[in-house]
């Protein structure tokens, strides 16, 4: 079957720099896209990955490692609105995308 | 926001009600999804278009029916609600290698 995993929640402190983790199994493999959801607001798009190797875009950074099934989110130099859930989904051999449950982050001052 | 609408917001309904909810784009997307949120659970696929009057299930698609008769409107029917489709529907569509979500529609069933 098809699954994403990833971490249901995390904490980190405002400044500091947290990674989000996920692994995937698909049939067929098209890309890894992470998306940031705020309570209560739809999901909006932050980078794909079909590469291995890691896309930089501001604060924010995700590597892709195909062999292993692997990716991650890094956000450095954390900031409160940063709080929010973090959801990964890969793309499979139908071009549909399958979804983690998403990581809840919560930065603290 | 691609130019993505949904309505109602908001809704409650009864048990055995059937309900219609609508996703509009205003910039001629061919391709149109139709997801609902739980928690502990990721965004998973209803029903999907990739045109006018071709549609196709998704992994969730029992309870639900769609319909596209124009390209700008994708409707999600239930047709006999359950508390179990309680949920926040989300419709989106794809632009590039990205999709792009309505606001959503937050609908009880009671």
């Amino acid at each position: 079957g098809q699954n994403i995993d990833q971490p249901t929640e995390m904490t980190a402190t405002e400044g500091a720099i947290v990674q989000i983790n996920c692994t995937y199994q698909t049939s067929g493999f098209n890309g890894l896209f992470w998306y940031q959801q705020h309570a209560g607001e739809a999901p909006t798009f932050l980078s794909y990955n079909v590469l291995d190797g890691l896309e930089e875009k501001g604060r924010f950074s995700s590597f892709l490692s195909r062999s292993k099934g692997y990716s991650y989110l890094l956000l450095k130099e954390l900031q409160m609105k940063d709080s929010a859930s973090y959801l990964c989904a890969a793309l499979d051999s139908n071009y549909q995308l399958i979804w983690g449950a998403g990581t809840k982050l919560i930065i603290k001052p | 926001d691609a130019g993505i609408t949904q309505s109602p917001r908001h809704k409650v309904t009864e048990t055995g009600t059937p309900v219609t909810l609508r996703c509009h784009q205003t910039e001629n997307h061919r391709y149109m999804y139709w997801y609902r949120q739980d928690p502990g659970h990721g965004l998973r696929l209803i029903h999907y278009s990739y045109g006018v009057k071709d549609t196709d299930k998704g992994e969730v698609s029992d309870g639900y029916s769609v319909s596209r008769s124009k390209t700008e409107d994708f409707l999600l029917t239930l047709e006999s609600a359950t508390s179990s489709q309680t949920s926040v529907y989300f419709c989106a569509i794809y632009s590039g290698f990205e999709q792009y979500f309505g606001p959503g529609t937050r609908l009880t069933v009671t």
